[in-house]
């Protein structure tokens, strides 16, 4: 089955520690895209990709970092200089050619 | 930046009864998305509208692209409990550009 895959679902991790959060996707999209969740806030941008090897800084960029070195894999990493790290965090891909976005299910980070 | 503005936060139906939202914008955007998010899942794509004045149905789901491309509206015809989730309304404003969401709204149907 085509889809966006994100792992795992629930993560906990010590403060002061670093994290990556796996986004597979096999739909053959070009644009990757990676939110963060908290209650009443919305979805906000962290990271985004166009193309391979190429990513650009969302609203809230700062305290995470991505890497995009193959077209269906985009993790993010949650590092110790994010403040309040403890959010849902959800990936999602485009297609180049329509305006449509395809969402994981989400990895619930807890950092305590 | 671009913001796209969703209210009220939350909106409560009686069963049976229709329900619109709104989203609104002082951007222009070139494509409109809406989503529908059940507790601790991802958001799926309810309807997209590519283009100024579309009107687009998904069985109880309609959906239309403001003609002067700042606004769209969602409307839910005849709820039913399982509509019950948080509604995003989600837009590009061009080519490579980010996807921009609302804050949600919250929907509880009453039976």
């Amino acid at each position: 089955d085509g889809g966006i895959t994100q792992s795992p679902k629930y993560l906990f991790r010590k403060e002061g520690q670093n994290v990556t959060l796996s986004c597979e996707q096999n739909l053959n999209h070009d644009a990757m895209y990676w939110y963060r969740q908290d209650p009443g806030q919305g979805l906000r941008l962290i990271y985004y990709s166009q193309i391979v090897n190429d990513f650009q800084k969302g609203d809230i960029a700062e305290g995470y970092s991505v890497s995009r070195e193959k077209k269906e894999s985009f993790p993010l990493t949650v590092t110790s200089a994010q403040k309040n790290p403890t959010a849902f965090y959800l990936c999602a891909s485009s297609p180049r050619d329509r305006y449509e976005a395809f969402f994981g299910q989400g990895t619930r980070l807890t950092v305590v | 930046g671009q913001q796209l503005n969703q209210s009220p936060q939350s909106m409560f139906i009686q069963e049976g009864e229709d329900v619109s939202m709104n989203c609104t914008s002082s951007s222009i955007f070139n494509t409109w998305l809406w989503y529908k998010q059940d507790p601790g899942e991802g958001p799926v794509l309810l309807i997209a509208l590519y283009k100024a004045g579309e009107l687009t149905s998904n069985g109880r789901l309609t959906a239309q692209f403001g003609i002067t491309r700042k606004d769209s509206f969602l409307n839910i015809s005849a709820s039913i409990p399982s509509d019950v989730g948080i509604y995003f309304c989600a837009g590009f404003t061009g080519a490579n550009s980010k996807l921009t969401f609302g804050k949600g709204i919250t929907l509880s149907v009453r039976p």
